[in-house]
C-alpha cells in the first residue's frame, strides 16, 4: 500500500527557501503513469495546488508560484522534493504531498495524499 | 477568492441525503472533468470522486458527482455522523494552466 510522508524544518524565516522531502513507500517512483506532486493549505483555508513533477522531469507548476517554485525527483532515494523561494508569512500553511495521475479525460487526479507537514513563516 | 464556487456549508439530518455544488466557467469545469475530496476534520484531503462520477476503489456508492455545463454538484444518500467533513471541487482551469479548487463546504449531519 502506497504510503507518502512529508518531513522538512517546520519554520522557515522570511525571504528564505523553503524545502520539503517526501518519501515514497509502498510503490515505485520511476512509475511511467504517476506523477508527484504538492498542494498546501493554509490555516483555515482551501486547497491550493503548487505543481507536480514525472519522475523523468516534466513538470507543471501552478503559474501563481512558478517564478518561486522548484520540484525534483530523487529516484535512488525514491524521493521527490519541493523548494520554495523568498517566503513569506503568506506561505504558511500545511503541505501536502500527493500523487497524482492524468485520467482519460486530461483531468489532473491527486488520489494519494501524505500525512502534511505544517510550515510557519515567521522571524 | 477561490476561483470554483461552492457554498460554505450545507446540513441535513443522519439518512437524508445531501448536494454540494460547485460551479465554474468554460474555462475550467465547462471543458474538464471535476474531482472531489474529503477532508474529516484535523486529516488530509481523500479523493471520493474523479472524472465527473467516477468513484475510487473503496469509495461507498453513497457518494455520486455529475456535471452539467460550468456546474458540478456532489451529492451523498444515507448521511451518516462519520460523513461530517469539508468536501472540495476540483479541475484543471485551461486559462491558468494550473489546477484550481472550490473553497469547500463544510458538512453538517445534525
Amino acid at each position: 500500500q502506497l504510503q507518502l510522508q512529508e518531513s522538512g524544518p517546520g519554520l522557515v524565516k522570511p525571504a528564505e527557501t523553503l524545502s520539503l522531502t517526501c518519501t515514497v513507500s509502498g510503490d515505485s517512483i520511476n512509475s511511467n503513469y504517476y506523477y508527484w506532486g504538492w498542494i498546501r493549505q493554509p490555516p483555515g483555508k482551501g486547497l491550493e495546488w503548487i505543481g507536480s513533477i514525472f519522475y523523468s522531469g516534466t513538470s507543471y507548476y501552478n503559474p501563481s508560484f512558478k517564478s518561486r517554485v522548484t520540484m525534483s525527483v530523487d529516484t535512488s532515494k525514491i524521493q521527490f522534493s519541493l523548494k520554495l523561494s523568498s517566503v513569506t508569512a503568506a506561505d504558511t500553511a500545511i503541505y501536502y504531498c500527493v500523487r497524482c495521475f492524468w485520467s482519460t479525460y486530461e483531468a489532473l487526479i491527486m488520489d494519494v495524499w501524505g500525512q502534511g507537514t505544517t510550515v510557519t513563516v515567521s522571524s | 477568492q477561490s476561483v470554483l464556487t461552492q457554498p460554505p456549508s450545507v446540513s441535513a439530518a443522519p439518512g437524508q441525503k445531501v448536494t454540494i455544488s460547485c460551479s465554474g466557467s468554460s474555462s475550467n469545469i465547462g471543458n474538464n472533468y471535476v474531482s472531489w475530496y474529503q477532508q474529516l476534520p484535523g486529516t488530509a484531503p481523500k479523493l471520493l470522486i474523479y472524472d465527473n462520477n467516477k468513484r475510487p476503489s473503496g469509495i461507498p456508492d453513497r457518494f455520486s458527482g455529475s456535471k452539467s455545463g460550468t456546474s458540478a454538484t456532489l451529492g451523498i444518500t444515507g448521511l451518516q455522523t462519520g460523513d461530517e467533513a469539508d468536501y472540495y471541487c476540483g479541475t484543471w482551469d485551461r486559462s491558468l494552466s494550473a489546477v484550481v479548487f472550490g473553497g469547500g463546504t463544510k458538512l453538517t449531519v445534525l
